[in-house]
């Protein structure tokens, strides 16, 4: 069965702090994995994409990771802001006719001052 | 571009009524999705558009539920009858071509009593 599961389900730092987030997927065929940041009240945002062949892929103060060969993929946040509190969904496109998203639960997290 | 735009943002309404939810996709984007997120269940895939044509309709939840995409640029879900069960969160999204990258629209909130 085709499934993203993620860690921890909920998360708080402190304002400042590092902290990562995991994803663990069994979808086959893999095309690509997306981890997507949802603010309270808003659609979700696309914050990275990796391809099987990428393994690392940054976007300011988010790093994720992706390794291939045991399906896991990791999302660090470096010096956290009051603005990343949100919830992060690691989300894998199944590769074959359209392309479908297979969406994680997410992990929320807040950052505290 | 306004991005995908989405109404009502907020619908309030008893059980047994008729509710329609309504989307706009990015203008040059030939696919549309709809999208249903709950707390226990997270973001799940109700239907997917291609060229307006319904392709993968198998995440419909019951004879309840239906969509319609008359033209490229609007789309309608329609719940008939509503029931509690079904209060929710709908997303529409929209990518520029099949397997694209997937935008958001800000979300129907939806509470049936």
């Amino acid at each position: 069965k085709n499934q993203v599961e993620q860690s921890p389900q909920s998360l708080i730092i402190l304002e400042g702090k590092n902290c990562t987030l995991q994803c663990n997927y069994t979808v086959s065929p893999f095309s690509n994995l997306r981890w997507y940041k949802q603010d309270t009240g808003r659609g979700p945002v696309s914050l990275t994409i990796m391809t099987f062949s990428e393994n690392t892929k940054s976007n300011g103060r988010y790093t994720a990771t992706l390794d291939a060969d045991t399906k896991q993929s990791s999302l660090h946040i470096t010096a956290s802001q009051l603005s990343d509190s949100a919830s992060y969904i690691c989300v894998v496109t199944l590769s074959g006719g359209y392309n479908k998203l297979i969406f994680g639960a997410g992990t929320r997290l807040a950052v505290h001052p | 571009d306004a991005g995908v735009i989405q109404s009502p943002r907020h619908e309030v309404t008893e059980m047994g009524q008729e509710v329609t939810l309504r989307c706009k996709p990015i203008s040059g984007h030939n696919s549309l999705f709809w999208y249903r997120q709950t707390m226990m269940r997270g973001l799940e895939l109700l239907i997917y558009f291609n060229n307006n044509v319904p392709i993968d309709d198998s995440g419909m939840p019951e004879d309840r539920f239906s969509a319609k995409m008359p033209n490229a640029s609007f789309s309608t879900l329609k719940i008939q009858p509503s029931e509690p069960r079904d209060s929710a969160v709908y997303f529409c999204a929209s990518s520029f071509s099949e397997g694209g990258e997937q935008y958001f629209g800000p979300g129907t909130r939806l509470t049936v009593t």
